[in-house]
């Protein structure tokens, strides 16, 4: 199956911009949706498609790719927004059709 | 707003196996997919396989062929995963999503909302 890299960790200072990366084979056909998990939580989306926000997710997160890489911009960084995020995609390899996430990366928010 | 609601907690012995249920309620539950994700201890995401209820075949991910058996019961709108032959590796917390799709300018895209709140399992002598 293919994979989603991500970097494991990734800092911002507070109020400031920080983008987290995602990269793998199948992010050039498909868009990747990115996951925010807090400890001890369930996941919770944060961005899919293109970039579109489900309600209730502030505006400072954004999406973007191309080629294949996929990113989730912070514009503004919250010290709520210390988490881990986790990017996801479909992967077509093979003949099998699945789902492939990232390993994640912890953002620390200074 | 759809909510997904599992089952509770497991302590499972090697070897034996195990049934989590993921019940929905405020929405429609059988033309949506349901994805079965699971975390251990410490450790990333990872997708088992998931279901479209509607239509009742499940698709699973190669590392776990022949050991899950997701299914679905319209009739209560509730989701299931068993897992069996378990192993201490299979001590996680495993999530129930809605697995949606969409595309747009022919590239396909989909994502995971809303999850249920995770379901420990632990297995162990």
């Amino acid at each position: 199956s293919s994979e989603l890299t991500q970097d494991p960790a990734v800092s911002v200072a507070l109020g400031q911009t920080v983008r987290i990366t995602c990269q793998g084979d199948s992010l050039r056909s498909y868009y990747a949706s990115w996951y925010q998990q807090k400890p001890g939580q369930a996941p919770v989306l944060v961005i899919y498609g293109k970039n579109n926000r489900p309600s209730g997710i502030p505006d400072r997160f954004s999406g973007s790719s191309s080629g294949n890489t996929a990113s989730l911009t912070i514009t503004g960084a919250q010290a709520e927004d210390e988490a881990d995020y986790y990017c996801n995609s479909r992967d077509s390899s093979g003949n099998h059709l699945g789902e492939v996430f990232g390993g994640g990366t912890k953002l620390t928010v200074l | 707003q759809v909510q997904l609601v599992q089952s509770g907690a497991e302590v499972k012995k090697p070897g034996s196996s195990v049934k989590v249920s993921c019940k929905a309620s405020g929405g429609t539950f059988s033309s949506y997919a349901i994805s079965w994700v699971r975390q251990a201890p410490g450790q990333g995401l990872e997708w088992m396989g998931g279901i479209i209820p509607i239509f009742g075949t499940a698709n699973y991910a190669q590392k776990f062929q022949g050991r899950v058996t997701i299914t679905a019961d319209e009739s209560t709108s509730t989701a299931y995963m068993e897992l069996s032959s378990l192993r201490s590796e299979d001590t996680a917390v495993y999530y129930c999503a809605r697995d949606r799709e969409d595309i747009v300018a022919t590239i396909l895209f989909h994502w995971f909302d809303p999850w249920g709140q995770g379901t420990l399992v632990t297995v162990s002598s």
